[in-house]
């Protein structure tokens, strides 16, 4: 059982440039999350989706885009990154809601340059 | 909309020592609150959670932490603190009403274990 899997693991990419980062759980949960953490600062909702055609933005979605259109992926993509969009990125599942708790990937790092 | 404050940024404690990481919500009636650990490099995992019933919370790696509703809190502890707990320690909170669809975190807490 993978849980949730995220790629790449490292990115650099340079202003200007696009790039999707994956997010695959094969739970069958319903709720899928994107975070970013950045140092100090805990982690801050992206999007979120509580189903499959179903996405919602959270604390700090402009510059980011998510789609759903399975229950297993939730792609996060970034269409003119910026140096602001230096962070990790996480994404979790839950499945049904944030009582249940969430399961982690591992992180995507991402650098821009 | 629920928030979460962990006063420490830093606590340094030496193996062996007692283990008090602080956390304080705002909500307005009970939330659901989580303790996740983070070590470096490395995703989150759950800890322990509350959801109701018994205020003292029994968790993984000997962890505890008790909710305080009178004082809005749910602070993690360990009696005996071992060199693989130092990490850093998110607190997370999640609403039981309809906006109750994601966890908010709080800045989080770096653990260093001196031996």
């Amino acid at each position: 059982n993978a849980g949730v899997t995220q790629t790449p693991k490292f990115r650099i990419l340079k202003i200007g440039q696009s790039m999707t980062l994956q997010c695959t759980q094969d739970m069958n949960h319903n709720y899928m999350y994107w975070y970013r953490q950045d140092p100090g600062m805990g982690l801050k909702l992206i999007y979120y989706s509580v189903g499959a055609g179903i996405t919602d933005k959270g604390e700090v979605p402009n510059g980011y885009n998510v789609s759903r259109s399975t229950t297993e992926d939730f792609p996060l993509r970034l269409e003119l990154a910026a140096p602001s969009q230096t962070s990790v990125y996480f994404c979790a599942s839950s499945l049904s809601g944030p009582g249940y708790g969430y399961t982690f990937g591992s992180g995507t790092r991402l650098t821009v340059v | 909309a629920q928030s979460v404050t962990q006063p420490d940024i830093h606590i340094t404690v030496s193996e062996g020592a007692s283990l008090e990481l602080r956390c304080n919500y705002s909500y307005g009636a009970t939330p659901y609150l989580f303790w996740y650990v983070q070590s470096p490099g490395q995703g989150l995992q759950l800890l322990l959670k509350y959801f109701s019933g018994d205020t003292l919370v029994q968790g993984i790696k000997g962890f505890e932490a008790e909710f305080k509703r009178s004082q809005s809190s749910f602070n993690l502890r360990k009696p005996s603190v071992h060199w693989s707990d130092a990490a850093e320690y998110f607190c997370a909170v999640g609403a039981r009403d309809e906006y109750g669809n994601k966890l908010v975190f709080g800045a989080g807490t770096i653990l260093r274990v001196k031996s």
